[in-house]
């Protein structure tokens, strides 16, 4: 099975600062890294599909880059409605979609 | 506006058995594959489990493979969750998740979940 590593686990961050997280597989998973947003208490919130993608709706300070085993989630100026744990999670290995462990993200 | 509602939490002995459901609306619900992705507390999510828009295909983690049963009604516009000889880990949110139109594991749309509580 494939599986995916996120570094840090956790940050701060100040308003207006980019932010940058990474994903890891632990195989060649090509372009299938999507990346999620869950606000405390609330369900996940698809923000990038394809690595790259950015999702209908979703404000342009969020992007993603990468391909193969190497992924980047960047939040190009932090706001306070950014804070939130962040997931990549990758569906190349049907059938089994695997999760990475999180980012969680706040305010300094 | 789509709307995935989930319902069928509670709390369960360990052994025990529990159904849930997710209604959904504002999209044409056969069209769409859906999935269980469940999430334990203070921790990260994990797929649980995929059926295809005909319930031609079905997929299970390895962790609840033959004792969980995924299952859809088109008519009614529901997908189900059927979990027997449920176990402690099995403790956690459970959300389900839509299929993108553009691919199978790219999952648009949640619903709020509903908390499942395995205890004696």
């Amino acid at each position: 099975d494939i599986q995916m590593t996120q570094s840090p686990s956790s940050l701060s961050a100040s308003v207006g600062d980019r932010v940058t997280i990474t994903c890891q597989a632990s195989q060649d998973i090509s372009n299938y890294l999507n990346w999620y947003q869950q606000k405390p208490g609330k369900a996940p919130k698809l923000l990038i599909y394809d690595a790259s993608n950015l999702e209908t709706g979703v404000p342009s300070r969020f992007s993603g880059s990468g391909s193969g085993t190497d992924f980047t989630f960047t939040i190009s100026s932090l706001q306070p409605e950014d804070i939130a744990t962040y997931y990549c999670q990758q569906y190349d290995n049907l059938p089994i979609f695997t999760f990475g462990p999180g980012t969680k993200v706040d305010i300094k | 506006e789509v709307q995935l509602v989930e319902s069928g939490g509670g709390l369960v002995q360990p052994g025990g058995s529990l159904r849930l459901s997710c209604a959904a609306s504002g999209f044409t619900f056969s069209s769409y594959s859906m999935n269980w992705v469940r999430q334990a507390p203070g921790k990260g999510l994990e797929w649980v489990s995929y059926i295809s828009s005909s319930s031609s295909t079905i997929y299970y983690a390895d962790s609840v493979k033959g004792r969980f049963t995924i299952s859809r009604d088109n008519a009614k516009n529901s997908l189900y969750l059927q979990m027997n000889s449920l176990r402690d880990e099995d403790t956690a949110v459970y959300y389900c998740a839509r299929d993108s139109w553009r691919s199978s594991g790219l999952f648009d749309y949640w619903g709020q979940g509903t908390l499942v509580t395995v205890s004696s």
